[in-house]
């Protein structure tokens, strides 16, 4: 069975600093690969996804994502921090197939100081 | 846009009631999805359907159970409700590039 790791619980980052959640996932063939959002008292919105061909992705927000194979993994980047990118982060894979589902990580919540 | 709504935002019921969560989806989209969310766990699936009438166990079925009658309509029952069900539940569905759409979530607690 499929499943996504997230390491870090918590994360504080200064405003304008760089950011790299982490998201390590255990499954046998392609995954395909999403980063969910969730602002406080909202939706969960879909930041990017990857399903194949070029391994650095570009998502809604300045974020970005690459898919490293051999590392089976699949970090959240952005280069510069903003106040309102506070908040909840989920990484999640999926399996295909008749009966397709998404497996989520537990979540990284993230805190941006002025 | 696609839009998932769901029938309350904040739900308060006591032990043993029977409780149901409905869903409903404009976008005619085969695959629903019920999940529950509780801090430090993530989102855990507990049913979901790829098809009218068709449903599939996900990894906390315990407790629970679902109906799908119609395509756009996914509920989610809850027999006899416990404390340990008290949680945020959200429901989505998925387009044919696999993106969910989440509703808005129902935070019940059960006293």
């Amino acid at each position: 069975a499929q499943s996504v790791t997230q390491p870090d619980i918590h994360i504080t980052v200064s405003e304008g600093a760089s950011l790299e959640l982490r998201c390590n996932y255990s499954y046998g063939a392609t995954p395909y690969l999403f980063w969910y959002v969730q602002s406080p008292g909202q939706g969960l919105q879909l930041l990017l996804k990857y399903f194949s061909g070029d391994t650095l992705v570009q998502g809604i927000k300045g974020f970005e994502a690459e898919f490293k194979r051999s590392q089976s993994s699949f970090n959240l980047r952005k280069p510069s921090v903003h106040w309102s990118d506070a908040a909840e982060y989920f990484c999640a894979v999926i399996n295909t197939g008749t009966a397709s589902k998404l497996t989520f990580g537990t979540g990284t919540r993230l805190q941006v100081t002025l | 846009d696609v839009k998932v709504t769901q029938s309350s935002r904040y739900l308060v019921k006591r032990t043993g009631e029977k409780v149901f969560l409905e869903c409903v989806q404009d976008m005619d989209h085969e695959n629903m999805f019920w999940y529950r969310q509780d801090p430090g766990l993530g989102l855990r699936l507990i049913y979901f359907s790829y098809d009218v009438k068709m449903k599939e166990k996900g990894d906390i079925p315990e407790g629970y159970s679902v109906s799908r009658e119609k395509k756009e309509r996914f509920s989610l029952i809850l027999e006899s409700a416990s404390t340990n069900q008290t949680s945020m539940y959200l429901c989505a569905s998925w387009d044919l590039s696999y993106e969910q759409y989440f509703g808005p979530g129902t935070r019940l607690t059960v006293t």
